[in-house]
């Protein structure tokens, strides 16, 4: 069984201060993709990024990057320079790659709620 | 930006009616799913759909029900709603296997009274 642990319940920064959000998870599939999406208080998911288990490059697009490290089963985003809009939920998710008939389904961590305070 | 469509955005209504909670999406997806979310806490899957005619119950129990008789439209139904089922609902799409993420729509907010 697949699991997503995200152990920051609430994070709290001041503008402009870095801030990284944690992600561990577990799987059995050698093939699995990790994403993380944002939850804004008006409810909807915004899908972030997608990683899958063979690239373990970082990446970084604008103020976020992404840290993923196979040998500790961690996928780790650090937004830098934060803002006040970045303030949401962040969850993470692992899909294992599935078959082609039955597909693959998303198994989310519980979520980090970001404030970030002017 | 992802063309998957919810309605209605918000309703309240009173217990006992039957609800009928749309979701759409443009982009040909085989796959959709309906979480079901509690504000601020992470989201249980509740239905998916593998295509047409396909329906599977998901990890976290629910007394609704889903049907996909066209690729593009899957409803998800409460024959008797009852203020247990206050919650949001969070319909998705996605292509391929586990590869594809999943693109949300705006999600229902239910209040039953």
């Amino acid at each position: 069984a697949q699991k997503v642990t995200q152990a920051q319940t609430e994070i709290s920064v001041v503008e402009k201060e870095d801030v990284t959000l944690d992600c561990v998870y577990e799987t059995r599939d050698t093939t699995y993709y990790l994403f993380w999406y944002k939850q804004p208080p008006s409810g909807e998911l915004v899908f972030l990024i997608r990683r899958n288990s063979f690239d373990e490059q970082n990446e970084i697009s604008g103020r976020y990057s992404w840290n993923f490290q196979k040998s500790t089963s961690s996928f780790n985003f650090t937004i830098t320079a934060s803002q006040v809009v970045d303030s949401a939920v962040y969850f993470c998710a692992l899909s294992e790659a599935g078959q082609e008939t039955s597909g693959s389904r998303l198994t989310f961590g519980e979520g980090t709620q970001l404030t970030v305070n002017p | 930006e992802a063309d998957i469509y919810q309605t209605p955005r918000y309703l309240v209504i009173g217990t006992g009616k039957k609800i009928t909670l749309e979701c759409s999406q443009t982009m040909g997806h085989d796959k959709m799913y309906w979480y079901q979310q509690d504000p601020g806490m992470e989201l249980h899957l509740i239905h998916y759909s593998y295509g047409v005619n396909s329906t599977e119950k998901g990890d976290l129990s629910s007394e609704s029900t889903v049907s996909r008789i066209r690729t593009e439209h899957f409803p998800l139904t409460l024959e008797s709603a009852r203020p247990s089922h206050t919650s949001q609902y969070l319909c998705a799409s996605s292509e391929g296997l586990g590869r594809g993420p999943q693109h949300f729509g705006d999600g229902t907010r239910l209040s039953i009274l």
